[in-house]
């Protein structure tokens, strides 16, 4: 069955610092994958995502992300994080499976301090 | 452009009452409907979906039904709240399977 990981529940990273979120998912075939962002209270706004082609993916509010298919893996990352970015990140994978199914995972929640 | 509304933002109801929440979305059609319960501190959870005016998929048996009387009209009811259907109500649409989805703001949906 068709699944999404996101080991991290919460994050903690100092203004100025890297970031990195971590995403693995479960998938019989090449997954379209999405990353989404929640602030408090609010609906989810698409930060990027990944259908096919260049396994580097540049999104919104300076982020990227990598498809890594050897693992499995989908990570976002961001060089250098703003106080603005404190939110709730979801990772999310299409299914193709006859369904118009996302899968998404449980969500990491970013803290950024000052 | 697209927009998609919700309402109401928030609702504080009894259990036993009867829901409804409305989503509506503009600028497109024939959309894709989405209706998805995001419970304190799980992922989002699919609900419904619909591909067309009549035409309900349910992922998860519940209390809860939808409908779709209007192209961008996507309505999600209930006769009798429980307590467990407390939580942050969405709904996305998109164009194509697989595509992106876009969301609308949410109810959050307290039960007491």
């Amino acid at each position: 069955a068709q699944s999404v990981t996101q080991p991290d529940i919460h994050i903690t990273v100092s203004e100025g610092a890297s970031l990195e979120l971590r995403c693995n998912y479960s998938y019989g075939a090449t997954p379209y994958l999405f990353w989404y962002v929640q602030s408090p209270g609010q609906g989810l706004q698409l930060l990027l995502k990944y259908f096919s082609g260049d396994t580097l993916v540049q999104g919104i509010k300076g982020f990227e992300a990598e498809f890594k298919r050897s693992q499995s893996s989908f990570n976002l990352r961001k060089p250098s994080v703003h106080w603005s970015d404190a939110a709730e990140y979801f990772c999310a994978v299409g299914s193709t499976s006859g369904t118009y199914k996302y899968i998404f995972g449980t969500g990491t929640r970013l803290k950024v301090l000052a | 452009s697209q927009t998609i509304h919700q309402w109401p933002a928030t609702l504080v109801q009894p259990v036993g009452s009867p829901l409804s929440l409305e989503c509506t979305v503009e600028g497109t059609s024939n959309p894709n409907l989405y209706w998805y319960r995001q419970a304190a501190g799980r992922g989002l959870q699919l609900l419904f979906y619909s591909v067309g005016i009549g035409q309900i998929s349910s992922e998860v048996p519940q209390n809860l039904s939808a409908s779709r009387p209007q192209d961008r009209q996507f309505i999600l009811s209930s006769k009798k709240l429980l307590l467990s259907d407390s939580g942050f109500y969405l709904c996305a649409w998109n164009l194509a399977v697989l595509d992106t989805q876009y969301f609308g703001p949410g109810t959050r949906l307290t039960v007491l």
